[in-house]
This record gives C-alpha cells, sequence and structure tokens, in this order.
C-alpha cells in the first residue's frame, strides 16, 4: 500500500535554531517527492522538488535531502524564523503523476 | 502566469443554499484537482479532471458536483451540504505530458463553512 509517513507530528522551536523533519514512504512506482508549506487556513506552498537521481536540495534556508534506497526525505531549516510556523507536508507522486500521497504533516511552531 | 486562483476565499452557508466554488489557471495544465481538508489533516482527493473530462471520483457525495467547463476552469457546485462539510476546498493542477509533470500547483483555497 502507498503510504507516506512525518516525524515528529508536531515541533516547538525557538528562532533562530534550526530543525530537521522526517518524511518516509512507501510508494511505487516513485516519480518524485515535494515538500509543501502550508500556513493555516491556506493552500500548500511548494518548497522543494526531489527526483530519483537527486540527493540533495536547497531553496534558501530550506535544504532537502533524499534517500532512495531508503525511501527516506529531509527537510532541513537553519536559523528559523517566526514566519516558518507552518505545517510541512510531504508528498510522494507515484506511477508516473498519476497518484499523489500525502503525508500527514508535521506542525512546526517556532517561537521568539 | 503561475498561480491557480481560487474564488471566494471564505464561503458561509446553509443547509439548503445552492453555492459554487470556483478554480481557475492559466499555465496550460490540462489536469485539475479537488481536495478537501479539515484541520489538522491532510488533503483529500475527491476529483480528478483529466483534459476536461472527470477521471476520477473518490466516492464524493452527489451533494458536491463538480463542473470542467474548459481547460481552464474548474467548478464545486454546492447543494444541501451539512455542516461536517465544513472544510478549506483545496483546487490543484498538474502539466500532462512533458517534462515537470508530475507535480501539483495548489490554489490557496476557498474556507467553507455550513451551518
Amino acid at each position: 500500500k502507498n503510504q507516506v509517513e512525518q516525524s515528529p507530528q508536531s515541533l516547538i522551536i525557538l528562532e533562530g535554531k534550526n530543525c530537521t523533519l522526517q518524511c518516509n514512504y512507501t510508494v511505487s512506482p516513485f516519480s518524485n517527492l515535494r515538500w509543501y508549506k502550508q500556513d493555516t487556513g491556506r493552500g500548500p506552498v511548494s518548497l522543494t522538488i526531489m527526483t530519483f537521481s537527486e540527493n540533495t536540495k536547497s531553496n534558501g534556508r530550506y535544504t532537502a535531502t533524499l534517500d532512495a534506497d531508503t525511501k527516506q526525505s529531509s527537510l532541513h531549516i537553519t536559523a528559523s524564523q517566526l514566519s516558518d510556523s507552518a505545517s510541512y507536508i510531504c508528498v510522494v507522486s507515484a506511477n508516473y503523476g498519476q497518484n499523489f500521497v500525502f503525508g500527514p504533516g508535521t506542525r512546526l511552531s517556532v517561537l521568539p | 502566469d503561475t498561480e491557480v486562483t481560487q474564488t471566494p476565499k471564505h464561503l458561509v452557508m446553509g443547509m439548503t443554499n445552492k453555492k459554487s466554488l470556483k478554480c481557475e489557471q492559466h499555465m496550460g495544465h490540462r489536469a485539475m484537482y479537488w481536495y478537501k481538508q479539515k484541520a489538522k489533516k491532510p488533503p483529500e482527493l475527491m476529483f480528478v479532471y483529466s483534459y476536461e473530462k472527470l477521471s476520477i471520483n473518490e466516492s464524493v457525495p452527489s451533494r458536491f458536483s463538480p463542473e470542467c467547463p474548459n481547460s481552464s476552469l474548474l467548478n464545486l457546485h454546492l447543494h444541501a451540504l451539512q455542516p461536517e462539510d465544513s472544510a478549506l476546498y483545496l483546487c490543484a493542477s498538474r502539466l500532462i505530458g512533458q517534462s515537470g509533470a508530475n507535480v501539483l500547483t495548489f490554489g490557496a483555497g476557498s474556507r467553507l463553512t455550513v451551518l
């Protein structure tokens, strides 16, 4: 069964600190993996997209990694800001884009 | 234009009302999606249109009626909804058949409250 798990479920950090969010998936055939940021009551916004051959990709303070062998991805946020408070959703595309499997999300709260 | 535009942003309706949610994109995407999202949960797929034809209906109750009048527009007609249908409704689209096709672009969502 295609499935995406994320950990932790929620996370509280202080402004300026770094954090890492995890995504494990059992999706086949794998097409790509995307991290989205979703502010409360708003639509998800794409942060990074990882294909099978990519190990690391950065977008400003966000760095995503992908280990296709262990089927794990991480999203590292450096020097967190208050505006980083949001849900972070890992979405894996399967079957050449026919299916999108959503993780449950990690709720990040950045405190001053 | 790299956006998916949803209107209205907020909608409050009674259980006997008829209303519609609208979604528009001009990126040439030929697959369009409706998702329903409850608080603190991931989006749940409702409908998928490919080339303006309904390709997936995830056993959604008939009080939700999708419509895709052309390749840029997607509507969701609402009638006789229940309070538990209150949620954030997300529209998404994706390219078909080219490099970069396997990614979803989301709209900002329509917050629906059913009284």
